[in-house]
């Protein structure tokens, strides 16, 4: 099956720096989603991006389907971006429905 | 609108019992699924049902589980009987547009039941 790949697997940020998280997929997808799992467990939708580059405030993914990876970027990092970050993704073609995750990046954003 | 809900929030029952663990997915939305969260092992997909059928359920764990998903606005797990390595998390998803074979819709998830078996 598909294999996702998360790195770094935790992150320490000073409140206000910038980063970038990675996500590399050892095949083909039509699905690529980034998630925050936050502090109380809840699994909060950031990006739908099987492809190409989306912005949405301080966040943007980019995802490069041909080469296999995605990268999700926070920007002036807030405490309230602590939290655990996963991709998901499912297979192109496949018969399976499947959204595999990866392992995660842990995020604490320190004030 | 409301999004995908999941109850009970938390349970906490002894060795042995059965547990009951519901899901009302998004309106419109004919793709469920059952995932399960543990420190060891991630988020673990158990079962995916698409329009009310149950498509995958290779990721359940054992007999003790089973899912039924009787209409499009309604799904239950059950875990009969329960251990204490059923201790986790258990979230409901859903999503919209997919058929048996392919969905590529975007994946909602409810706030999760945490469930622990003592």
């Amino acid at each position: 099956g598909i294999q996702v790949e998360q790195s770094p697997p935790d992150l320490i940020l000073q409140e206000g720096a910038n980063s970038t998280l990675r996500c590399n997929f050892s095949d083909s997808v039509n699905n690529l989603q980034w998630f925050h799992q936050n502090p109380w467990g809840q699994l909060i939708n950031l990006f739908y991006i099987p492809s190409g580059t989306k912005q949405n405030g301080r966040l943007s993914a980019t995802t490069v389907a041909t080469e296999r990876y995605s990268l999700l970027y926070i920007s002036s990092s807030q405490t309230t971006d602590s939290g655990v970050y996963f991709c998901a993704a499912r297979l192109k073609g496949a018969a399976g429905n499947k959204l595999t995750f990866g392992g995660g990046t842990r995020v604490l954003v320190k004030p | 609108d409301a999004g995908v809900i999941q109850s009970p929030r938390h349970e906490v029952t002894e060795m042995g019992q059965e547990v009951t663990l519901r899901c009302k997915p998004i309106s419109g939305h004919n793709s469920l699924f059952w995932y399960r969260q543990t420190m060891m092992r991630g988020l673990e997909l158990l079962i995916y049902f698409n329009n009310n059928v149950p498509i995958d359920d290779s990721g359940m764990p054992e007999d003790r589980f089973s899912a039924k998903m009787p209409n499009a606005s309604f799904s239950t797990l059950k875990i009969q009987p329960s251990e204490p390595r059923d201790s986790a998390v258990y979230f409901c998803a859903s999503s919209p547009g997919g058929t048996a074979l392919a969905n590529t819709g975007e994946l909602f998830f409810g706030e999760g039941s945490r469930l622990t078996v003592l």
